[in-house]
């Protein structure tokens, strides 16, 4: 079964420094991965996606992530953290035997100023 | 705004009872996907909907049901809840069902309390 996994539960960065969300997978199959971003009382935002093509891939609010196959990682990353990054950030990746996402613990992102 | 509307915001009822979450999917997406989200499990899928049919079942419970209509917004009845099935409920939609890369737009979700 495909499952990812978020070793960390808070990641705590200061504003301007550079951020790493980690994200781990085990699938079966080509991964198609993602992440989403949930502010409070808020749905989950879209940021980015990986699917097939360059390992080095770009999304929303200038975050991007680094597909590594032969690790299984696929971490999020920015060059620098703003204040308003702070949120609970998913990755997830797409059940192949279905259409469902399945989702990791998540990770508190703090970025204090 | 992802351009999936879900309703109520909020909802509060007693054990025993029964509710319904309603949501209507981004323009032109055919495909609808219910989740649930608690601090004990995490995210977790229920059931999808594509076109008006059931395509794929995850962790849903016997008391859940879900329906997609013609205009293709959809309905999650929950019955005989439990305190345990207090939880943000959350739809998503996407392009098409069978394609794996196509994400999945999140609407703001129902907060269910059951007390």
């Amino acid at each position: 079964a495909q499952s990812v996994a978020q070793p960390e539960d808070q990641v705590n960065v200061a504003e301007g420094n550079p951020l790493t969300v980690k994200c781990t997978y085990s699938v079966s199959g080509n991964p198609y991965l993602f992440w989403y971003v949930q502010y409070p009382n808020r749905g989950l935002q879209f940021l980015l996606k990986y699917i097939t093509g360059d390992n080095l891939v770009k999304g929303s609010y200038g975050f991007e992530a680094e597909f590594n196959k032969s690790q299984t990682s696929f971490h999020l990353k920015k060059p620098s953290a703003l204040v308003s990054d702070s949120a609970l950030y998913f990755c997830a990746v797409r059940d192949i035997t279905g259409n469902k996402l399945v989702f990791g613990a998540g990770t508190i992102l703090r970025v204090k100023s | 705004d992802s351009g999936v509307t879900q309703t109520p915001k909020h909802l509060i009822t007693a054990t025993g009872q029964r509710v319904t979450l309603r949501c209507s999917p981004r323009s032109g997406d055919l495909s609808v996907y219910w989740y649930q989200q608690s601090l004990d499990q995490g995210l977790q899928f229920l059931i999808q909907y594509y076109n008006g049919e059931e395509r794929a079942k995850g962790n849903i419970l016997e008391r859940f049901s879900a329906q997609q209509f013609p205009d293709l917004h959809s309905e999650l009845n929950l019955s005989s809840l439990e305190l345990g099935d207090s939880a943000l409920y959350f739809c998503a939609s996407s392009v098409e069902g069978g394609a794996a890369s196509y994400e999945q737009y999140f609407g703001p979700g129902t907060r269910l309390t059951v007390t």
